[in-house]
Formats: C-alpha cells, structure tokens, sequence
C-alpha cells in the first residue's frame, strides 16, 4: 500500500548527541514536510521540501538539519545545537503540481532526549 | 500567509451533529480551505478541503460562508472515535504550498 512511513516510533538519546530521524514514501509526491509538535501544542513548520536536492527552513529550522538525495526520502537530523529536542516529530508529504490534494502524514516518531 | 482562528476546544454528546468553527478573514483567492484532524499519539488525516462551494465526503461536510472568511466543518453524527483535535489550515492552488498548522480545536465527544 501507498504511504508515508516514519522510523523509528519512540527514540531515546542522550544530551548532545545528534540524531536521525527517517521518513519515506511510496507516494511519488514531490513535497515533503518536517514538523516538530510539543505537549498540547499545534504543528509547527522544521524543514520542507519541494523537489529533490532543494529544501527551505520552515518557522523551527535552528538545531536541524535535512537532506533530500532522493524523491522519497526526507531525513531530518536533530543536532546538538538544539536546545530542547525532546518532542513528537511528524513527516508529511503532498504533490506539488497544479492538481489539489491532501497532504499524508506519517505516524510520528517521539523523541525524548536525557 | 493567512491565518486561521480557531475555538480551543468544544464538546459534543454522541450521536448529535458538530460543528466546527474556523475563521480565516484574512484568506486570498487562491487559499483552499482544508481541514485535517489528529488523534492522540498520531499524524493529522485528512477530513475534507473546498474551495468555494460546500463539499461533503463520507467523513463530514465542509459548509464555506459566501465571502469565503469562514468556514465550518460538520460531523453529522459524533462517535467517540471522532474525539480528536481538527486543525484547519490554508493551502495555495498550484505549485508549491508550503503547510502550516495552529492549535485547532480539540473535540470532546461525551457518551
């Protein structure tokens, strides 16, 4: 089946070490998204994508950082520089051509830093 | 980009139909208006988007006011599986929309 797939689902690190988030999928969808969600918070904007080789930083980008080498790929690296990384991570992805669809997102990974 | 606002949280008794308010004044010509919502520990799904005209799929039906500065979001029958928060955003027409999510509403459904 078509999807986004996150790995892994619960993450635990210790303080400054960087770590990397996976997310992947079979969507053929052009655009990719990272956000970062906290306890009782809404989404908010790390890192997206809209074409292999070529990303922007969203509203969060300090302490992250991703690579797109592949349409299907989009790994955000969670580095030492950020101040507090322990949150809910969530991947998203959608088409970006003129046809309007929905965006699909994975099932998130926790990541708890101690 | 344009902003959406949202009630914190509302509740509802099962069985009974729900609507969701989001107002969003401040929306250009080329904004759809989507509405996703998120269940506890997992990714946002999508719920429905329009345009202009008031939209209905299997999940829910979307009704957009005639000057497109709010929008409201109808579950015709509340179940307790639709207790989640419902986030709703704006997405340009064409190309590349770069998507951006508040706090939503978080739905509480009462037995």
């Amino acid at each position: 089946d078509g999807g986004i797939t996150q790995s892994p689902k619960y993450l635990f690190r210790k303080e400054g070490q960087n770590v990397t988030l996976s997310c992947e999928q079979n969507l053929n969808h052009d655009a990719m998204y990272w956000y970062r969600q906290d306890p009782g918070q809404g989404l908010r904007l790390i890192y997206y994508s809209q074409i292999v080789n070529d990303f922007q930083k969203g509203d969060i980008a300090e302490g992250y950082s991703v690579s797109r080498e592949k349409k299907e790929s989009f790994p955000l690296t969670v580095t030492s520089a950020q101040k507090n990384p322990t949150a809910f991570y969530l991947c998203a992805s959608s088409t970006s051509g003129t046809k309007h669809t929905e965006a699909f997102f994975g099932q998130g990974t926790r990541l708890t830093v101690v | 980009d344009a902003k959406t606002t949202q009630p914190n949280s509302m509740e509802s008794n099962e069985e009974e139909p729900v609507h969701l308010p989001c107002n969003h004044s401040t929306i250009s010509g080329t904004d759809y208006i989507h509405w996703y919502r998120q269940l506890p520990s997992q990714g946002p799904e999508y719920v429905i988007h329009g345009l202009t005209s008031n939209v209905n799929n299997r999940m829910a039906s979307l009704a957009i006011a005639e000057d497109r500065k709010s929008s409201t979001l109808i579950l015709h029958r509340a179940t307790l599986r639709d207790a989640a928060v419902y986030y709703c955003i704006l997405r340009k027409s064409g190309g590349y929309q770069k998507v951006t999510f508040g706090t939503g509403t978080k739905l509480q459904v009462i037995p």
